[in-house]
């Protein structure tokens, strides 16, 4: 199975900060994603990410976050201020096409 | 109910036996996956089904899908204490365009007693 990884594995942050959560996937699969599970809740969608914009979207991804391919290898996603609600496990995942997703370890996010 | 959701929610068998999860979704799917997650831990793909099969097989799993009744099963047949997690389907929407974000069941936690 194609490896992810993502850093940090876990991040502790003040409500308003911003984090960018950072993701490694293989460097020839087109499509990236991110989810997010909040403890004890489903999995669930936030965005998904096909040749270098966005392709898709939730009504959980506002204008607090944002994704980006800053060189080309890395994807990171960025929550501007964040609020007690973000604490959550964050998982990248990617595909090669439409199906199979393969999902990293995740970042666990704490907002105190 | 929801868009993918599993029961029973919890399962408690003993090693050697056979565990059945039951999935159901709500609209039309290109396909559906079933991820396994370890406490706290990533998700793991198992098997992905589309949505003109009707069965599947991967080692130990077997996988169905019946399209009309919105609804798949995930059997592991010879459980082991190695199989202790979470079990999720995920179902991949029939979108013109394209379009391939997973929606997520409830999950269901498999516990397998020595």
């Amino acid at each position: 199975e194609p490896e992810v990884t993502q850093t940090p594995s876990h991040q502790v942050t003040q409500m308003g900060q911003e984090v960018i959560l950072r993701c490694v996937p293989i460097s020839n699969h087109l499509y990236f994603y991110w989810y997010r599970q909040i403890l004890g809740q489903k999995v669930e969608f936030l965005v998904s990410f096909y040749n270098n914009e966005i392709s898709e979207k939730s009504e959980i991804f506002d204008d607090q976050f944002s994704v980006e391919r800053p060189d080309g290898s890395n994807f990171t996603l960025k929550i501007r201020s964040t609020k007690l609600e973000d604490s959550a496990m964050y998982f990248c995942a990617r595909s090669r096409d439409t199906d199979t997703q393969y999902f990293g370890p995740g970042t666990r996010l704490t907002v105190l | 109910s929801q868009q993918g959701e599993e029961d029973p929610q919890a399962l408690s068998i003993q090693e050697g036996e056979n565990a059945t999860m039951n999935c159901s979704y709500k609209t039309s799917i290109n396909n559906l996956q079933w991820y396994r997650q370890n406490s706290g831990r990533g998700l793991v793909h198992l098997i992905l089904i589309r949505s003109n099969e009707r069965e599947k097989h991967s080692g130990r799993l077997r996988v169905t899908l019946d399209t009309s009744k919105k609804s798949s099963s995930l059997l592991i047949t010879a459980s082991r204490a190695a199989d202790t997690a979470s079990y999720f389907c995920a179902t991949v929407p029939w979108v013109t365009g394209g379009g391939n974000k997973l929606t997520f069941g409830t999950g269901t936690q498999l516990k397998v007693e020595l």
